[in-house]
């Protein structure tokens, strides 16, 4: 079965600082991979998917995350996060045929003023 | 507008009342799944639906049920609920049960059993 490791349980980074959000799966043949993001008291949105193709993928309010197959990673990336960005992002795998995703822990990003 | 509603968003029982969480999607999914939520524990599926009166557990079914008689409808019944019970819980769904589609998820319910 697949599973998704997010190395950080919870990152602080300054205002206009860059940020690296690290996710590590377990490998399979084919996989789509997703970050979502979860606001304070909301539910979690949609934030970038990987499904073929580049492996440098964009997402909303300026995230990128790469796929590298050799490292079976997809870490999320900003060049500069405002304190908006405060909020809990998961990482999540899904492989191909019939399975379901499969969510990290989450990682918590606290943007500092 | 294409949503996942979830009711109630808050909710505070008492340990063995029976409780009923709705959650209904208007974008004619055929996937549909509860998860709970817990700090440090991440998401956790509790049941999920591939379609109409197909549901199958997760990794935490114990202590919940569910139905799905129509494809829009998929509630999550707690029928004696205690309180390691108490988590925020989310509704989610997909348009198939696999392939290269994400969740739509619903806003949350909150539950406390005291």
């Amino acid at each position: 079965a697949q599973s998704v490791t997010q190395l950080d349980s919870q990152v602080p980074v300054f205002e206009e600082a860059p940020v690296e959000l690290r996710c590590n799966y377990s490998s399979s043949v084919s996989v789509y991979l997703f970050w979502y993001v979860q606001y304070p008291n909301q539910g979690l949105q949609l934030l970038l998917k990987y499904l073929s193709g580049s492996t440098l993928v964009k997402g909303i309010n300026g995230f990128e995350a790469e796929f590298n197959k050799s490292q079976t990673s997809f870490h999320l990336r900003k060049p500069s996060v405002h304190i908006s960005d405060t909020a809990e992002y998961f990482c999540a795998v899904r492989a191909s045929g019939n399975t379901p995703l499969v969510f990290g822990k989450g990682t918590r990003l606290s943007v500092i003023a | 507008e294409a949503q996942v509603t979830q009711n109630p968003r808050y909710l505070i029982t008492v340990t063995g009342k029976k409780l009923t969480v709705t959650c209904s999607q208007n974008m004619n999914h055929e996937y549909m799944s509860w998860y709970r939520q817990d700090p440090g524990l991440g998401l956790r599926q509790i049941y999920y639906s591939m379609n109409v009166e197909v549901t199958d557990k997760g990794d935490v079914p114990e202590g919940y049920k569910v139905s799905r008689k129509e494809k829009r409808n998929f509630p999550l019944i707690l029928e004696s609920p205690s309180p390691n019970q108490t988590s925020l819980y989310f509704c989610a769904s997909s348009p198939t049960p696999w392939g290269n589609y994400g969740y739509t998820f619903g806003s949350g319910t909150r539950l406390t059993v005291v």
